[in-house]
């Protein structure tokens, strides 16, 4: 079954204790992304990767980290998680440039406290 | 990209048609209208797009006006589970990969 998971799900923490929370993909796409939501905010995009070792700032990238050195997998590292990350994060995936249209296929969701 | 207008709720009942308006209309000539639904906290989930003809797949229907300002998704059978947060998305295509989201129509399907 063509999907995105994202591990854990849950996950409460300590402020400033370093987390990472993985997403993998198994449809081959080259592009990756991460979105964290809030109420009141939307969906808001964080980090992007268009393939393997490419990767860029979205409108909210501050105290997050990405890597893509696999092109399947694509974790989201909170060096140091402070209170106002407490959010519910999802991982997305898309082909890449050139195709007619691009729907982007979107993980389950991890919801992160910090304490 | 394109700012959208979307009503923030609407009610309709089981096994009824449900018409979701999106108004676009500063949309540019190269700019595709798409559809996205969020059901309780779950990810977001591809619904339909198009560019100015009528589309429709299994699950809805896009209806975009001649001069593309506006748009309407049709659910042709609500039923429960399409219960909702849908989004109307205007974006050029090959450009920017990021969705932007605005705060949606809620739609909830009553029995």
């Amino acid at each position: 079954e063509a999907q995105v998971t994202q591990n854990p799900r849950y996950l409460i923490t300590v402020t400033g204790k370093k987390l990472t929370v993985t997403c993998s993909q198994n449809m081959n796409h080259e592009y990756m992304s991460w979105y964290r939501q809030d109420p009141g905010l939307g969906l808001r995009q964080i980090y992007y990767s268009m393939n393997v070792e490419v990767t860029d700032k979205g409108d909210v990238p501050e105290g997050y980290k990405v890597s893509r050195k696999e092109k399947r997998n694509f974790p989201l590292i909170l060096e140091s998680p402070s209170p106002n990350q407490t959010s519910l994060y999802f991982c997305a995936s898309s082909l890449t440039p050139g195709r007619l249209y691009n729907e982007q296929f979107f993980g389950p969701g991890t919801r992160l406290t910090v304490l | 990209d394109a700012k959208t207008t979307q009503p923030p709720s609407m009610d309709c009942a089981e096994g009824r048609a449900a018409n979701l308006p999106c108004n676009h209309s500063t949309i540019s000539g190269n700019e595709y209208v798409y559809w996205y639904r969020q059901i309780h906290s779950q990810g977001p989930q591809y619904i339909i797009h198009g560019l100015k003809n009528n589309e429709t797949n299994e699950m809805a229907s896009l209806i975009i006006t001649e001069d593309r300002k506006s748009s309407t998704l049709i659910l042709p059978h609500a039923t429960l589970r399409d219960t909702a947060v849908y989004y109307c998305i205007v974006r050029v295509d090959f450009n920017d990969y990021k969705l932007s989201f605005g705060a949606g129509t809620t739609v909830t399907v009553r029995a």
